[in-house]
């Protein structure tokens, strides 16, 4: 079936600096993508979402860029602080599937350099 | 933080064993999930719901089954406990026709079956 991926298994940065987190989607019906934080231990929590329809959206610190293209999709997190450590997840929406369609890429850990 | 509960948090159990993880959520919402994740892995979809009394499979194939007799209640049961079903199991929740498609987890159950 259709499949979403992320392009690094773990990327470390420097504590202040800005993380770019990448992922690949292959679906090109998906109409909907999430990004999600999952800590230690606990389960995804919701970070930041965007419609097929835009190409950009904004939260606190965080940036998704959707480029539907290459269907590309982009987590950007500004200033990154320590306690942003986790690993971080695309999903993907596709309305037109059975459970509405959330596929789960692979997952980025992402670690913070002191 | 999400209102959605998943008991135990871990469980350690013989071959053979039957076993329910329960997962509970006050926020009213009618669609209801089961993922499994292996450690650092992406999330795959096993059971869902739309509502009372409607159960449906996911994406991978899984022994457990399910059962969804009140809103707020989704049980996941396995009648004979395998080591291959050492994984972590994880409950999520979305509204049915809310703007968004945003699914919110509940912390997890890691099951080991030795």
């Amino acid at each position: 079936g259709e499949s979403v991926g992320l392009h690094l298994p773990t990327l470390s940065v420097q504590e202040g600096d800005n993380s770019i987190i990448n992922c690949a989607y292959s679906n090109s019906a998906s109409d909907y993508f999430i990004w999600y934080k999952q800590e230690s231990g606990k389960g995804p929590q919701f970070i930041i979402d965007i419609r097929s329809n835009m190409d950009k959206r904004q939260g606190q610190r965080v940036t998704v860029l959707l480029n539907k293209t290459v269907k590309h999709l982009s987590l950007q997190i500004a200033a990154t602080q320590p306690g942003d450590s986790a690993v971080y997840f695309c999903a993907e929406i596709y309305s037109g599937g059975g459970a509405d369609g959330l596929t789960f890429g692979k997952g980025t850990h992402l670690i913070i350099q002191p | 933080e999400a209102d959605i509960y998943q008991t135990p948090r871990y469980l350690v159990i013989g071959t053979g064993k039957k076993i329910t993880l329960e997962c509970s959520q006050t926020m009213g919402h009618d669609k209801m999930y089961w993922y499994q994740q292996d450690p650092g892995m992406e999330l795959h979809l096993i059971h869902y719901s739309y509502g009372v009394n409607s159960t449906e499979k996911g994406d991978l194939s899984s022994e457990s089954t399910v059962s969804r007799i009140r809103t707020e209640h989704f049980p996941l049961t396995l009648e004979s406990a395998r080591p291959s079903h050492t994984s972590q199991y994880l409950c999520a929740s979305s509204e049915l026709n809310g703007e968004k498609d945003e699914q919110y987890f509940g912390p997890g159950t890691r099951l080991t079956v030795t």
